[in-house]
């Protein structure tokens, strides 16, 4: 079945520094993989998501994220973080025939001053 | 106004209580689902309906059941609630010749005494 791993439950990041955030998935064939983010209160806004051809692909508030089918990793990624970048993050894999989304646990990104 | 409106925002009740939790979505969707979210778990799938008269179970649904009143309408019901149903809970919609992207909610905020 497909899963997806994100192993950091919590990462403090200074502001304005670099962000990577980790997603590993299981899947047997071309995984469909998204980002979304929470902000406190909020529901889900997809950041950005990955189907086929460039494996490194660009989403809305300066994110990016890299495919790396050798390593089944799909890791978030951001040069420059802000404050209001504080939020809790998910990766996803769509099940086969896109019927439903499965999510990972989670990875709480507090930024410090 | 939301694209996809969750009633009510927060909720508190007692062991035992029925409960309704209802989403209504202007997008036009076919597809609408209901996951959960717990700290530290992700969200989970409770129940997924692709129209209708389709309605299909998710990776959690013992104690919950659903109603799709209507193409826009679909509604989670907790017959009886227990204290380990305290969660806070998205409705999301997806269509049908879409890739992927679900569109959530604000989501529900569940508590049981």
């Amino acid at each position: 079945a497909q899963s997806v791993t994100q192993p950091d439950i919590h990462i403090t990041v200074s502001e304005g520094a670099s962000l990577e955030l980790r997603c590993n998935y299981s899947y047997g064939a071309t995984p469909y993989l998204f980002w979304y983010v929470q902000s406190p209160g909020q529901g889900l806004q997809l950041l950005l998501k990955y189907f086929s051809g460039d494996t490194l692909v660009q989403g809305i508030k300066g994110f990016e994220a890299e495919f790396k089918r050798s390593q089944s990793s799909f890791n978030l990624r951001k040069p420059s973080v802000h404050w209001s970048d504080a939020a809790e993050y998910f990766c996803a894999v769509v099940t086969p025939g896109f019927q439903k989304l499965v999510f990972g646990t989670g990875t709480r990104l507090l930024v410090s001053p | 106004d939301a694209d996809v409106t969750q009633t009510p925002r927060n909720r508190i009740t007692k062991t035992g209580k029925r409960i309704m939790l209802e989403c209504s979505q202007t997008k036009g969707h076919d597809r609408m689902y209901w996951y959960r979210q717990d700290p530290g778990l992700g969200l989970r799938l409770i129940y997924y309906s692709f129209d209708v008269k389709d309605i299909n179970k998710g990776e959690i649904s013992d104690g919950y059941s659903v109603s799709r009143q209507a193409q826009a309408k679909f509604s989670l019901s907790l017959e009886s609630a227990i204290p380990n149903q305290t969660a806070l809970y998205f409705c999301a919609t997806k269509g049908q010749g879409d890739t992927g992207e679900l569109f959530f909610g604000e989501g529900s905020r569940l508590t049981v005494l």
